[in-house]
């Protein structure tokens, strides 16, 4: 089965400019979640959809973040304009939970986007 | 809210040593546990679950209960090899209104050394 599919794997651009980042979920998993991994501050949950809808978006670092689930099988997550304290690894993961239900569902991590500003 | 607190690291063993990474976690409601794995330049992969007190959960060797009285889902191994080095991720699961609310602890680097 695939599992979270992200891409690019890699990713160099200077400050400035703008990066997407592209994540497939697994097929039939109904919540999506955006990290981002660094050295200095370890995990960070940017955002979580549910059914395609943002429910959390807290971890959201400043408003030059963005992202969007335009269908179940999709997601971006964009930086506009990029910095280079934005460099980190930012992981997409997706899992399946039910309202009223217990969780018990891991969630499944992409391999992640290598992301460098110079 | 919740919150997972897992042991300082970094954490240094010869090979065939046991391990024992350290995890508690505070959560309002009734959660599920998890270990996760993840090697140099890879993702997070679940390494072992357990969604109820009592249970162990188990893969690889590694093996963890949850212990609800005292708060805790500690990861055991008993004869570490070197390629079990690795960042190890506590986590929990516990239900919000929308299905799943979940907290990863801050990770325990580990090194194994032949």
């Amino acid at each position: 089965d695939a599992g979270v599919i992200q891409s690019p794997r890699h990713e160099v651009t200077e400050m400035g400019q703008e990066v997407t980042l592209r994540c497939k979920p697994i097929s039939g998993h109904n919540s999506l979640f955006w990290y981002r991994q660094t050295m200095m501050r370890g995990l960070e949950l940017l955002i979580y959809f549910n059914n395609n809808v943002p429910i959390d978006d807290s971890g959201m670092p400043e408003d030059r973040f963005s992202a969007k689930m335009p269908n179940a099988s999709f997601s971006t997550l964009k930086i506009q304009p990029s910095e280079p304290r934005d460099s980190a690894v930012y992981f997409c993961a997706s899992s399946f939970s039910h309202r009223g239900r217990v969780a018990n569902q891991p969630q499944h991590f992409g391999d992640g986007t290598r992301l460098s500003i110079l | 809210g919740n919150s997972v607190t897992q042991m300082e690291g970094p954490v240094t063993l010869s090979e065939e040593a046991f391990l024992t990474i350290n995890c508690t976690y505070t959560a309002t409601g009734y959660p599920s546990l998890f270990w996760y794995v993840q090697y140099p330049g890879e993702g997070l992969q679940l390494l072992l679950k357990a969604t109820k007190a009592d249970d162990k959960g188990s893969n690889k060797g590694f093996e963890a209960t949850y212990r609800k009285e005292t708060t805790s889902f500690h990861l055991e191994k008993g004869s570490v090899q070197v390629s079990d080095s690795a960042v190890y991720f506590c986590a929990l699961s516990d239900r919000d209104n929308y299905g799943q609310n979940f907290v990863f602890g801050p990770g325990t680097r580990l090194s194994v050394l032949p």
